[in-house]
């Protein structure tokens, strides 16, 4: 079955800080996604990064990287000197590679408070 | 261009009520499947729907239901409303069923309140 983790609730930081949220997953399955979403307090899930299984490299955007490693099933998201606009929930999420279908399975979300 | 549009955006019933949430997603997108955010937890699937036909379902009873219409546009449906369905219920869109070369793109959601 397929699960995600994120073990940490919520996070307190100072703005400027650096700050990674984890996320670890489970999966049987060979091909798969990865994602992280934005939830700022409007509800709206934003998309922020889609990872493809095969695909081990790191990746930076902006002030935004993603750790991927396959050998300890984690997928963790680091922000780099962090702004109050940083503030919100954030989610990872695992889907299964297929044709004709798609579902997603979230982790429980951690809370990213970026304090002045 | 729009992005998924969900209506309304808030909404309190009563138990026992019936309720119906609608969903239109970006043009172009033939692809809508619904979540379901208790507060404190991730989202939870609900249905795919894909040019008109269920493509997926989640672990929820029969008193939720959806639909999809010709122009793409959806319904979710749930009868005999209980406490627990209070949630954020969410609508992705996307141009394609799978996930091999497709995005899913989010609307803000309808907050349901039951009580």
């Amino acid at each position: 079955a397929q699960k995600v983790t994120q073990a940490q609730t919520e996070i307190s930081v100072v703005e400027k800080e650096d700050v990674t949220l984890d996320c670890v997953y489970e999966t049987r399955d060979t091909t798969y996604y990865l994602f992280w979403y934005k939830q700022p307090p409007s509800g709206e899930l934003v998309f922020l990064i889609r990872r493809n299984s095969f695909d081990e490299q790191n990746e930076i955007s902006g002030r935004y990287s993603w750790n991927f490693q396959k050998s300890t099933s984690s997928f963790n998201f680091t922000i780099t000197a962090s702004q109050v606009v940083d503030s919100a929930v954030y989610f990872c999420a695992l889907s299964e590679a297929k044709d004709n279908f798609n579902k997603f399975y979230f982790g429980s979300g951690t809370k990213l408070n970026v304090k002045p | 261009d729009a992005g998924v549009t969900q209506s309304p955006t808030h909404l309190i019933k009563t138990r026992g009520q019936h309720v119906t949430l609608r969903c239109s997603p970006i043009s172009g997108h033939k692809s809508v499947s619904w979540y379901q955010q208790v507060l404190g937890q991730g989202p939870q699937f609900i249905f795919q729907y894909y040019e008109k036909e269920e493509r997926g379902r989640g672990n929820f009873p029969d008193r939720f239901s959806a639909r999809q219409f010709p122009n793409y546009s959806s319904e979710l449906n749930v009868n005999a409303l209980l406490l627990g369905d209070s949630a954020l219920y969410l609508c992705a869109s996307s141009s394609a069923p799978g996930t091999k070369n497709t995005e899913a793109f989010f609307g803000q959601g309808t907050r349901l309140t039951v009580v």
